[in-house]
C-alpha cells in the first residue's frame, strides 16, 4: 500500500522557535510538495520538489524553507515561526510524468504556533 | 493566468443526486482531477478526465467538457459519509512535468438525513 508519512500529527511550538516538518514517502516518487491549508483558503502551495536537492517556490513560499537530501524525504523548515504560521500543513507527493495528476497525500501536521 | 472556480458550498439530502460544478482557465490542458477530503483528513484522488464525456466509478461520476473548460463531478445515492469538501485540481501547464497542480478553492458537500 502506497504511503506518505509526516512526522507529527500535532504540533506547538512557540514564536520564534524554528521548527522542521518532515515527510517520507515509500513510493519512490520523484515529485514531492508541501501545502498550507486553512479554512476557506483551499490548498495552497509553499514549496515542491521535482528531484534531489531540486526545489521551486510555491504560492507562498516567504517564512519557509526546504531540504530534500535524499528522494523520499522532503523536509519542511520554519525558520522562525510565527503565530501567522499557525495552520494544517499537509504533504505530497506523485510519480514524474503520471498520467492522472494524483498526488498521494500525506496525514497532515496540525501545527500551532504560540 | 491560471485558475479554477467552484462553488464554496452544496447540501443535499441522504439518496439524493448532488453535482458539483468546476470551471477552469488554463494555458495548456492536461486533465481535470478531483480530490475528496474528509474533515480533518487528508485529501485523495477521486477521478480524472483528460478526453470529453463521462467517467463513471461507482456512485461517483465525473463529466468534462474540453471546449466549455468545464466538469463536474455526479455524486448519486448521497450517503452521510459523502459529507466533506471536494476539490477540482488542473495540472499547472507551466512546470513542464513536475505534477504541480492548481488546486480550486474547494466545495463542501454536506448530506442531510
Amino acid at each position: 500500500d502506497v504511503k506518505v508519512t509526516q512526522s507529527s500529527r500535532y504540533l506547538v511550538k512557540r514564536t520564534g522557535e524554528k521548527v522542521f516538518l518532515e515527510c517520507v514517502q515509500d513510493m519512490d516518487h520523484e515529485n514531492m510538495f508541501w501545502y498550507r491549508q486553512d479554512p476557506g483558503l483551499g490548498l495552497r502551495l509553499i514549496y515542491f520538489s521535482y528531484d534531489v536537492k531540486m526545489k521551486e517556490k510555491g504560492d507562498i513560499p516567504e517564512g519557509y524553507s526546504v531540504s530534500r537530501e535524499k528522494k523520499e524525504r522532503f523536509s519542511l523548515i520554519l525558520e522562525s515561526a510565527s503565530t501567522n504560521q499557525t495552520s494544517m500543513y499537509l504533504c505530497a507527493s506523485s510519480p514524474d510524468r503520471g498520467r492522472n495528476n494524483e498526488q498521494f497525500f500525506g496525514p497532515g501536521t496540525r501545527l500551532t504556533v504560540l | 493566468g491560471q485558475s479554477l472556480e467552484q462553488p464554496s458550498e452544496v447540501t443535499a439530502v441522504e439518496g439524493a443526486i448532488v453535482q458539483i460544478n468546476c470551471t477552469y482557465q488554463t494555458s495548456g490542458f492536461y486533465g481535470l482531477s478531483w480530490y475528496q477530503q474528509h474533515d480533518g483528513g487528508a485529501p485523495t484522488f477521486l477521478s480524472y478526465n483528460a478526453l470529453d464525456g463521462l467517467e463513471e466509478t461507482g456512485r461517483f461520476s465525473s463529466f468534462l467538457s474540453r471546449s466549455d473548460s468545464y466538469g463536474y463531478l455526479l455524486l448519486q445515492e448521497l450517503q452521510m459519509k459523502d459529507s466533506a469538501s471536494y476539490f477540482c485540481a488542473v495540472r499547472d501547464s507551466f512546470s513542464g512535468n513536475t505534477g504541480k497542480l492548481i488546486f480550486g478553492q474547494g466545495t463542501t458537500l454536506q448530506v442531510k438525513p
